[in-house]
C-alpha cells in the first residue's frame, strides 16, 4: 500500500507570505496526486488534480508541483482565508496523507 | 448544480449497523463513480470504497471488508453505505464524493453524516 507522508504538520505564517507543503509518496505514484482543502465543519474541497492542474474556480495562488515521489503544493501570497488543513492524495489506492494545517501568525 | 446530500446524523450502539444515503442531483447519476470517505474527529481523511452507479460494481478499502456495504437505487439518484459491528472507533463523519471525468478525482462531495456510537 502507498503511504503518503505530509510534512510539515503545522505551518504558521503571515498573511501575504509564501506557503509551501510538501507530499512524499513511499513509492512512485507518477502524476496521479492530488490536494485538497479542509476548513473547520466543512467537506474537503478539490485544490489540484493530476499533480499540477487547478481545479475549477480554485484562485490562481494556490500552485501544485511533482511527479514520482515528491510532491509540493504552493500557496504564493497566504490570505486569512487560506487557514485550513491541506491533504494530499493518490489514486492508485485513493489514500490521503496525514494532513498540513496552515495557521495565520 | 450539482448537490449531493447526504442523510442526517445517526447515534447507534456497539455492534448495530449504519446505513447512510447519499442523493445525487443535477448531473447523471449512473455516469460517475462515489466514493464514500470518513473523517474521525480532529483526524484525517480515510478512504472506504466505491461503488458504480451503472453497475453496481463495488471496491472496498482491505480495512473494511466484510463490514461495509455499498449499493444504489438508480430510481432515485441515491447511494448508500452500510457499515455493520459498530465499533467505538467507528464514530466519525461520513462523506460520500463524486469522481469527475476531467480531474479524476473527487470534484463534488456531500456535507457529511455524523455517526456516533455509545453504549
Amino acid at each position: 500500500e502507498i503511504v503518503l507522508t505530509q510534512s510539515p504538520a503545522t505551518l504558521s505564517l503571515s498573511p501575504g507570505e509564501r506557503a509551501t507543503l510538501s507530499c512524499r509518496a513511499s513509492q512512485s505514484v507518477s502524476s496521479s496526486l492530488a490536494w485538497f482543502q479542509q476548513k473547520p465543519g466543512l467537506a474537503p474541497r478539490l485544490l489540484i488534480y493530476a499533480a499540477s492542474n487547478r481545479a475549477t474556480g480554485i484562485p490562481a495562488r494556490f500552485s501544485g508541483s511533482g511527479s514520482g515521489t515528491d510532491f509540493t503544493l504552493t500557496i504564493s501570497s497566504l490570505e486569512p482565508e487560506d487557514v485550513a488543513v491541506y491533504y494530499c492524495q493518490q489514486r492508485s489506492n485513493w489514500t490521503f496523507g496525514g494532513g498540513t494545517k496552515v495557521e495565520i501568525k | 448544480q450539482v448537490q449531493l446530500v447526504q442523510s442526517g446524523a445517526e447515534v447507534k450502539k456497539p455492534g448495530a449497523s449504519v446505513k447512510v444515503s447519499c442523493k445525487a442531483s443535477g448531473y447523471t447519476f449512473t455516469g460517475y463513480y462515489m466514493h464514500w470517505v470518513r473523517q474521525a474527529p480532529g483526524q484525517g481523511l480515510e478512504w472506504m470504497g466505491w461503488i458504480n452507479p451503472n453497475s453496481g460494481g463495488t471496491r472496498y478499502a482491505q480495512k473494511f471488508q466484510g463490514r461495509v456495504t455499498m449499493t444504489r437505487d438508480t430510481s432515485i439518484s441515491t447511494a448508500y453505505m452500510e457499515l455493520s459491528s459498530l465499533k467505538s472507533d467507528d464514530a466519525a463523519v461520513y462523506y460520500c464524493a463524486r469522481v469527475g471525468y476531467r480531474e479524476l478525482n473527487f470534484d463534488y462531495w456531500g456535507q457529511g453524516t455524523l455517526v456516533t456510537v455509545s453504549a
